[in-house]
C-alpha cells in the first residue's frame, strides 16, 4: 500500500511564475491536507479538502494560493506569481476520516525554491 | 506554546540511553496529541498518539506522557539508537468535529552519539 505521493519533490521557480504541487493520498483515504514548513520550524496548516470540496482553508493566504481535490486525479496546490517568501517545504497529508483517531499520514514533501 | 525561532532545541544522547523530549502546548481545549519524527529531507512520520482522557500510552520503545494540569507532553524513547536521530515534533488538535487541523510545536533535534 503506497503512502502519500507528492510530486515534484523539488521545484525551482523564478519570481512571478506559477508553482503546481501534486498530491495523491493513500489508498482508501478521502481526506487531504496541505501544510507548509519553513526552515527550522514546525508545519503550519494551510487547507483541508475532501473530494471536490474545500472544507477548511483558514490557513491559506487569501491571495495567490489555491487548492483543489477533483473527483478524479490528485490534489493540486497552486501558487501563482511566486515570491521569495513562498520558498518552503509543502507537505500533503491524508487520512481515512477526520477527527481524533483518524491517523494523518504525511508525504515526503515538495521543496519549492523561488529564485 | 509555540514560538518561532531560528535554532531548534537540541538533545544529545548516548546510544543505548533513554531519551526524553518535552513539549508544552498552549490550548487547554486540545484533546488529541501526536508525536512525529522528521528526518532530514523527509516528511513527518507518525510515532505515537494520545487522547486527552489518558495520561500515558506506550508503543514499541516509545512512551508518551500527558500532563493536562500543566499542559505538558513528553516522549520517552528507550534504548536510543542512531536511527532515532531526527527532529521530533509534538502536534495538538483542538479543531473539533468537521476539521482536522494540527498545530505543531517548533521541534526538538535529537542527536544520538554512537
Amino acid at each position: 500500500n503506497a503512502g502519500v505521493m507528492q510530486n515534484p519533490r523539488h521545484l525551482v521557480r523564478r519570481r512571478g511564475q506559477e508553482a503546481r504541487l501534486r498530491c495523491s493520498p493513500m489508498k482508501g483515504h478521502s481526506h487531504v491536507y496541505w501544510y507548509r514548513q519553513l526552515p527550522e520550524e514546525g508545519l503550519k496548516f494551510m487547507v483541508y479538502l475532501q473530494k471536490e470540496n474545500i472544507i477548511d482553508e483558514s490557513g491559506m493566504p487569501k491571495e495567490r494560493f489555491s487548492a483543489e481535490f477533483p473527483k478524479e486525479g490528485p490534489s493540486i496546490l497552486r501558487i501563482q506569481q511566486v515570491v521569495r517568501g513562498d520558498s518552503a517545504a509543502y507537505f500533503c497529508a491524508s487520512s481515512r476520516g477526520d477527527g481524533p483517531g483518524n491517523t494523518i499520514y504525511f508525504g515526503e514533501g515538495s521543496w519549492l525554491t523561488v529564485v | 506554546g509555540e514560538s518561532v525561532g531560528l535554532h531548534l532545541p537540541t538533545l544529545s544522547v548516548q546510544e543505548g540511553d533513554n531519551s526524553i523530549i518535552n513539549c508544552a502546548y498552549s490550548n487547554s481545549a486540545s484533546d488529541y496529541f501526536i508525536w512525529y519524527k522528521q528526518e532530514s529531507g523527509k516528511g513527518p512520520q507518525f510515532i505515537i498518539d494520545i487522547r486527552s482522557n489518558m495520561d500515558k500510552r506506550q508503543g514499541q520503545r516509545v512512551t508518551v506522557l500527558l500532563n493536562k494540569t500543566v499542559k505538558h507532553l513528553s516522549l520517552q524513547i528507550a534504548a536510543t539508537q542512531p536511527g532515532d536521530s531526527a527532529v521530533y515534533f509534538c502536534a495538538e488538535d483542538h479543531s473539533g468535529a468537521g476539521s482536522y487541523q494540527l498545530t505543531f510545536g517548533k521541534g526538538t533535534k535529537l542527536s544520538v552519539i554512537p
